[in-house]
């Protein structure tokens, strides 16, 4: 699977959007854009995917470059709650079930 | 009521013992996963069942046995436990193969001294 590219770490203030930046520059035609957020001491949760349009859901949305080599997940408004992991992963559908690898991922601090 | 859930929270063992992990979970999934979430915090897939035959077998020895009585239940079987296999384990599930959403549980965190 190709790899991604994110910071370390970003901080928000609350109630501001935040929008975390993801470098996929050899990303292949079938490879889904997917991310997920791990909260302190919780497993992964799912947030969003995309492969070509920009996507939204009640959680984020996802904004994907024309060249399709790098994405952003945008919050619309940060909580004290949406401190988390957020990770950011390339995977092709595969009939043989979807097989992450996440990898360290963009640690988010929300400022009160 | 938990989707996905796993038992033992936490499990702390000698080296060399035999130990299970236990996974349920109540969506009505067709297909579940193990991970292993490694001291440096990367969560990479273990194992994959989809109707209770194993579908991924990612490279784990073969110390790691899963066992899915049926399709709400994937245990993990860990014999002779090495310092190595110290981590954070994982179960999750999705609705079928081709499904992206996966629910993860909260965790097993494992222990080997």
């Amino acid at each position: 699977d190709a790899k991604t590219t994110q910071p370390n770490s970003m901080e928000s203030n609350e109630e501001e959007p935040v929008h975390l930046p993801c470098n996929h520059s050899t990303i292949s035609g079938t490879d889904y854009i997917h991310w997920y957020r791990q909260l302190p001491s919780q497993g992964p949760e799912y947030v969003i995917h995309g492969l070509t349009s920009n996507v939204n859901n009640r959680m984020a949305s996802l904004a994907i470059a024309e060249d399709r080599k790098s994405s952003t997940l945008i919050l619309h408004r940060a909580t004290l709650r949406d401190a988390a992991v957020y990770y950011c992963i390339l995977l092709a559908y595969d009939n043989y079930g979807q097989n992450f690898v996440f990898g360290p991922g963009t640690r988010l601090s929300v400022l009160p | 009521d938990t989707a996905v859930s796993q038992t033992p929270k936490y499990l702390v063992t000698q080296m060399g013992n035999d130990k299970s992990i236990k996974c349920e979970q109540n969506l009505g999934h067709d297909t579940m996963y193990w991970y292993k979430q490694d001291s440096k915090k990367f969560l990479k897939i273990m194992f994959s069942y989809n109707n209770k035959e194993l579908i991924i077998n990612e490279t784990v020895p073969n110390r790691f046995s899963p066992k899915s009585p049926d399709k709400a239940h994937l245990n993990l079987h860990i014999n002779s436990l090495e310092l190595g296999d110290s981590a954070v384990y994982f179960c999750a599930s999705s609705q079928d193969l081709g499904s992206y959403e996966q629910y993860f549980g909260p965790g097993t965190r494992l222990t080997v001294t």
